[in-house]
């Protein structure tokens, strides 16, 4: 099985500031990561994946994360936040040949203040 | 089309009433979820149907009951709900290779009184 921990459940920043959003995960097998965000009453927009090839991985709205296998990280990180950054974002895990099966962290709240 | 559309925004319902919630997607997608989220948590899969049967029931009460009439269309419906079961309740698609993540809808929030 996976697992997902979010180490930060709020994360307060100022408006064009820099940012990084913390994941760890745990996994037996090989897997796909993904980042989420959820704006107020709204479902969850994909971000950006990891699925193999460069560890750096760039998405939507400026965003980017670095898989890190050795320390089993995929931290999200964004150099300048905008107010219209400020949501709950999601890390996802999902085995190599578990199609159905997401594993979510617990959220991480960002914040960005003006 | 690039969206999963879910009706109703909003409902809510008595203990002894019978609802239904729709999702439809048309994107080609064969796989379907139901999350339920409640407030400043993640979200938890209930049921997941692939190719229009049901594949994954994750131990979901039985007052909540999906249906895949076709493969644009998820249903789930719901009777005699208890207030606890208030909640946002995600649909999400995607397809069955190895390179996808899902397409969420907005959802519907439920409230039990």
């Amino acid at each position: 099985a996976q697992s997902v921990t979010q180490l930060d459940s709020q994360v307060p920043v100022f408006e064009e500031a820099p940012v990084e959003l913390r994941c760890n995960y745990s996994s037996s097998v090989s897997v796909y990561l993904f980042w989420y965000v959820q704006y107020p009453n709204q479902g969850l927009q994909l971000l950006l994946k990891y699925l193999s090839g460069s560890t750096l991985v760039k998405g939507i709205n400026g965003f980017e994360a670095e898989f890190n296998k050795s320390q089993t990280s995929f931290h999200l990180r964004k150099p300048s936040v905008h107010i219209s950054d400020t949501a709950e974002y999601f890390c996802a895990v999902r085995g190599l040949y578990n199609f159905n099966k997401f594993y979510f962290g617990s959220g991480t709240k960002l914040n960005v203040k003006p | 089309d690039t969206e999963v559309t879910q009706t109703p925004k909003h409902l809510v319902m008595g203990m002894t009433n019978k609802k239904s919630l729709k999702c439809e997607q048309h994107m080609g997608h064969r796989a379907m979820y139901w999350y339920k989220q409640k407030a400043k948590k993640p979200p938890e899969l209930m049921f997941v149907y692939s190719y229009e049967k049901l594949s994954i029931n994750e131990s979901v009460p039985s007052r909540f009951s999906p249906e895949c009439p076709n493969s644009s269309l998820l249903n789930l419906h719901l009777h005699a709900l208890q207030p606890e079961d208030s909640a946002l309740y995600l649909c999400a698609s995607s397809t069955l290779g190895t390179d996808y993540g899902y397409t969420f809808g907005s959802g519907t929030r439920l409230t039990v009184v």
